[in-house]
This record gives structure tokens, C-alpha cells and sequence, in this order.
């Protein structure tokens, strides 16, 4: 079966400009994760979504940071005012389930901020 | 705080040259201890996943274990196609990710 897509794989935008990020997960997962990656780190975890409920929104770095899942499927991820430090590649993961689940990863997106 | 440690950062081995990655972890109620395997420029690849002490798991040359403290992937008889970051994570009893910062694997002919 398909796993999780990302649209772009790369993107460049210059300071100051709004970028928007996309996830597929793979089809009857439940729950969906962003994570940023930057150039030799690990992995930083942004938000998450379950089902109907409520995101834990307790990674995003700033305010110009948002997401949102439609229709249990598809997520957005939308940096507002982009700066230079938010270049890093945008991993998104999805499992069946949130907790213990095996998360499966997406290609990521790779943002660079001129 | 969970916390993720992993050892080494780098490891550079021979073809053939088996070694040993180290996971160490500091987590209120271990519900499960993953491992990833990450190529350049692509998404992490899920390898294995441990949920209690003593579990063994094996994938051709790969095999993970875990303790309470620690998990370790040994690489046996490693090829250049071995060659990967490998990150290791845990998740705990609020079912909260935690990676670790990686160990890059590079084997040489």
C-alpha cells in the first residue's frame, strides 16, 4: 500500500513569506505528526493530531507555526513570516494510533529561507 | 523529562567489522523503544520495535535488543549498504515520542 506523501520535497521562499506544507498519511491511520529536522539534529517534535480531537499543540516553536488535519486526513502545515532559522526539512509520520504505534515517515520537505 | 542518549555519534567500521549502537533512556513508563533507519536527503525507516526487557529482535545483519536502562542495535558483518543514520526512540506511558540525536553509520569497502 502507499505510505506517507509530502508535497513539496523541496521548497525555497525568501524571508518574510508564508509557506505551506503537505502530509498524506497512509490511509486509515488515526494519528498524524509533524517534526522538523535541522541539518545534523535530531528530531524536534511540532504537533500531532488524533482522530476529532484536539491537537497537542505543544512543539510548535512560535506563533507563525500552525497545522491543521481535514477530515482525519490530509495536514497542513503553514509557517507564517518565514525567517532564515526555519530552514530544516519538515518530516510528517503517521500511526495507526497515537502512543505506542509504530510511527511511519513521510519523505519530508526540504524549506530553505533565503 | 524523558531523555534519549545515543552512542556514538559516528562510528566508521569495515565491511565485515561488527559493532554494537548504543540507546540509552531515562523514561516514566517505557511503553516501546523504536529504531529507525535514516538515509540522506529521505524519511526515517522504521526498523524494529521493543516493548519489554529481554525482547530481541533480528532483520538480516541487524539485531536490537533492550534492558531497562538501554537498548542496543548490532550490526553484524556490516555492508557499505549499512551505511545510515540510526535514531532510536522511546515512548512512555502519555504515548509521547522522544528521539534521539542519532548515530551515523558509515562502512567502508
Amino acid at each position: 500500500g502507499a505510505g506517507v506523501s509530502q508535497s513539496p520535497s523541496n521548497k525555497v521562499t525568501e524571508k518574510g513569506k508564508d509557506v505551506e506544507l503537505r502530509c498524506d498519511p497512509i490511509s486509515g491511520h488515526t494519528a498524524l505528526y509533524w517534526y522538523r529536522q535541522s541539518l545534523g539534529q535530531g528530531l524536534e517534535f511540532l504537533i500531532y493530531f488524533q482522530g476529532n480531537s484536539a491537537p497537542d499543540k505543544s512543539g510548535l516553536p512560535s506563533d507563525r507555526f500552525s497545522a491543521e488535519r481535514t477530515g482525519g486526513s490530509v495536514s497542513t502545515l503553514t509557517i507564517q513570516r518565514t525567517q532564515q532559522e526555519d530552514s530544516a526539512v519538515y518530516l510528517c509520520a503517521s500511526s495507526l494510533n497515537r502512543g505506542w504505534d509504530t510511527q511511519y515517515f513521510g519523505p519530508g520537505t526540504r524549506l530553505t529561507v533565503l | 523529562e524523558d531523555q534519549v542518549t545515543q552512542s556514538p555519534e559516528a562510528l566508521r567500521l569495515q565491511e565485515g567489522e561488527s559493532s554494537s549502537l548504543n540507546c540509552s533512556y531515562t523514561v516514566s513508563g517505557l511503553r516501546g523503544l523504536f529504531w529507525y533507519r535514516q538515509d540522506p536527503g529521505k524519511g526515517p525507516e522504521f526498523l524494529f520495535t521493543l516493548y519489554s526487557a529481554g525482547e530481541e529482535k533480528e532483520k538480516e545483519r541487524l539485531k536490537a535488543t533492550l534492558t531497562k536502562k538501554e537498548s542496543f542495535l548490532h550490526i553484524t558483518a556490516p555492508k557499505p549498504e549499512d551505511s545510515a543514520t540510526y535514531l532510536c526512540a522511546v515512548t512512555d506511558s502519555w504515548g509521547k515520542f522522544q528521539f534521539g540525536a542519532g548515530t551515523q553509520v558509515v562502512v567502508t569497502p
